[in-house]
């Protein structure tokens, strides 16, 4: 059973680099053609897509974050990352690394528990 | 792109079916055949319910249905039961651009 885990700090001062990493057990990141996807509910707000990777780096985002988002994969490691550098409150959520497949880029079928981020000082 | 509107509560009684809509414009829902539904129990992670707008994953219960007509994509849940009590979000492909916009979110109350 493909299983996803998010880590990283859970609390990013105001103008610092938000990061994540997603590891990914129980299957390969390079095999199938799937995308790995960031998603994150800001607090009392529902769910947004932020953006998907493929295994050869190849970046989807959403045009709303576009401008400062940037994701790597490491194939090597079973790993993906999310960078949103300049982090402002707005930015405070729970984050979720997911699965993306499909070909309408509406299905994500594993997701990981999710981690709280909080931007503050 | 904005966010595909859903009613912000829906409510029904056990064993009742409940409908959830999912209204967009002709440049997501209405011209696309790729509407997802999740599931969201609070601290959990979102489940995938209903994808290409019918189709249930392996392991979702026949009680789950999607449908489509226009503009709105609908989510029925028939036989209404406890455990159906989250928040349920649509999803779907938008041809403008963003690729995926999730709808605004529909807490689901069993009484």
């Amino acid at each position: 059973q493909l299983q996803l885990q998010e880590s990283g700090p859970g609390l990013v001062k105001p103008s610092e680099t938000l990061s994540l990493t997603c590891t990914v057990s129980g299957g390969s990141i390079s095999r199938g053609t799937y995308y790995w996807g960031w998603l994150r509910q800001p607090p009392g707000k529902g769910l947004e897509w932020i953006g998907s990777i493929y295994n050869s780096g190849r970046t989807f985002f959403n045009p709303s974050l576009k401008s400062r988002v940037s994701m790597s994969v490491d194939t090597s490691k079973n790993q993906f990352s999310l960078k949103l550098p300049s982090a402002t409150a707005a930015d405070t959520a729970v984050y979720y690394c997911a699965r993306h497949g499909g070909s309408g880029w509406t299905i994500f079928d594993f997701w990981g528990q999710g981690t709280v981020v909080t931007v503050s000082s | 792109q904005s966010a595909l509107t859903q009613p912000a509560s829906v409510s029904g009684s056990p064993g009742q079916s409940i409908t959830i809509s999912c209204t967009g414009t002709s440049s997501d829902v209405g011209g696309s055949n790729y509407v997802s539904w999740y599931q969201h129990h609070p601290g959990k992670a979102p489940k995938l319910m209903i994808y290409d707008v019918t189709n249930r994953p392996s392991g979702v219960s026949n009680r789950f249905s999607g449908s489509k007509s226009g503009n709105t994509a609908s989510l029925t849940i028939s036989g209404l039961q406890a455990e159906d009590e989250a928040d349920y979000y649509c999803t779907s492909y938008a041809s403008s651009g963003t690729l995926c916009v999730f709808g605004t979110g529909t807490k689901v109350t069993v009484l």
